[in-house]
């Protein structure tokens, strides 16, 4: 079963602008990461965040997790063409046995 | 660039055909995982190895069989599949299966049951 939903389920934008997916999920968890996927290819770690985390940086990206709504932002500044792609978040469910549940994704389209 | 290394990229097999997918990692991670994802859906668990013991099983079908033959390697031999297990079958590993540890994919190999 899946945990986690993501909003939107797809967005598109200008390179550019900026572009924001949200992420919520139903257990406690220890922690939250996002992941980038290129159509027909692999998954690309972007960001962990721990669940005593409220913030997080890397590059153009920023992450936020609000535990006791339990739900994370992933945030792209300055999109460019290359951003175009699905973002899923997945989380642990705080069971801590190497089960990693994915949200339904955020596919961005960025327009050049 | 990921370092979880899938082969084959693709493979089309008969449902009679007895076939295996392949994966390496040299980051000296202890728990590799096995994923299934269809097409725009978020990736499932299949398997977990810890420390090359299988340590989850998603109630996947037994013509599913992983094997860890050591800690970098991680096969997924399939036998008997029907259509419906075509999917994007995606290897990954972390340095344990603790959760706080960042797992990393590979490419992923593109599975189509004929």
């Amino acid at each position: 079963s899946q945990q986690g939903e993501e909003d939107p389920q797809a967005l598109s934008i200008q390179e550019g602008e900026n572009a924001t997916m949200n992420c919520s999920y139903k257990t406690s968890i220890n922690n939250l990461q996002w992941y980038r996927q290129n159509s027909g290819r692999g998954l690309v770690h972007l960001i962990l965040i721990r669940s005593n985390e409220r913030e997080k940086h890397s590059g153009r990206l920023r992450v936020t997790l609000d535990t006791s709504k339990k739900s994370s932002s992933l945030l792209i500044t300055a999109s460019r063409a290359a951003d175009t792609a699905s973002y899923f978040c997945a989380t642990d469910g705080a069971g801590n046995t190497g089960k990693l549940i994915f949200g339904q994704g955020t596919t961005l389209q960025v327009k050049p | 660039d990921t370092e979880v290394t899938q082969t084959p990229k693709h493979l089309v097999m008969g449902m009679t055909n007895k076939k295996s997918l392949k994966c390496e990692q040299h980051m000296g991670h202890r728990a590799m995982y096995w994923y299934k994802q269809k097409a725009k859906k978020p990736p499932e668990l299949m398997f977990v190895y810890s420390y090359e013991k299988l340590s989850i099983n998603e109630s996947v079908p037994s013509r599913f069989s992983p094997e860890c033959p050591n800690s970098s390697l991680l096969n997924l031999h399939l036998h008997a599949l029907q259509p419906e297990d075509s999917a994007l079958y995606l290897c990954a590993s972390s340095r344990t299966d603790r959760l706080r540890n960042t797992i990393y994919f590979g490419e992923g190999s593109w599975l189509t049951v004929v």
